[in-house]
């Protein structure tokens, strides 16, 4: 069965620092990787997906096979950014999606 | 953009008794709709995929008869948690995918609690 895993439940930094949220997964097969978002009292919304290779709000995520992880990154902490950020894979049509248990990001000023 | 939305938002209940959450596409058709449940601090945990027309998929340890799912149109699906207990309180968030693109968009949830 595939596995998202999320090691940080808390990542704090500073205004205009860099991010880097860890995301590591199991799954035989090739995956579909995303990044979801959920800002404070809003629903969970997508940030973006592996096979679309944007940047979105200036994040970015590289899938990395070898090391099965999938890092979401932003060179550049906002303060708008501080929100749950939750890391999900979808095994393979169906969009039935296995959640990592969320880091939260607390940017301070 | 598309809109899933969740009604109601907070239920509050007695024990023994059926809550119905609805969940409902507002702008797009959702051939599939899943049902997850959140413990707080916790990660979502997918219940079972509604499919409309047919019978819900229902994931490892999930009672199907404590959780009935009926999926009726292409825009609603609703969760029914029957003779609900205190240990059934938690937040139970819906998300629809749109056939065209694929994409997923999420309810905004509905916190159930059972005194």
């Amino acid at each position: 069965a595939q596995r998202v895993t999320q090691p940080e439940k808390l990542l704090s930094v500073f205004k205009g620092a860099p991010v880097e949220l860890k995301c590591n997964y199991s799954y035989s097969g090739s995956p579909e990787l995303f990044w979801y978002v959920q800002y404070s009292r809003q629903r969970l919304q997508l940030l973006l997906r592996h096979i679309s290779r944007e940047s979105i709000k200036g994040f970015t995520a590289d899938l990395n096979k070898g090391e099965t992880s999938f890092h979401l990154k932003k060179p550049f902490a906002q303060e708008e950014d501080s929100a749950m950020y939750y890391c999900a894979l979808n095994p393979g049509g169906g969009n039935k999606l296995t959640f990592g248990t969320g880091t939260q990001l607390k940017v301070e000023l | 953009g598309a809109v899933v939305s969740q009604h109601p938002s907070w239920v509050i209940c007695k024990s023994g008794t059926s809550v119905k959450i609805e969940c409902r596409s507002l702008d797009f058709q959702a051939t599939t709709m899943f049902w997850y449940r959140q413990f707080p601090k916790q990660s979502l945990m997918l219940m079972a995929t509604s499919n409309e027309g047919s019978k819900a998929t229902y994931e490892q340890g999930v009672e199907k008869d404590k959780f009935l799912i009926n999926h009726a149109s292409l825009t609603l699906s609703t969760l029914t948690v029957t003779s609900a207990h205190p240990e059934d309180s938690s937040f139970y968030i819906c998300s629809g995918g749109r056939a065209d693109t694929g994409e997923l968009f999420f309810g905004e949830g509905s916190r159930l609690t059972v005194l």
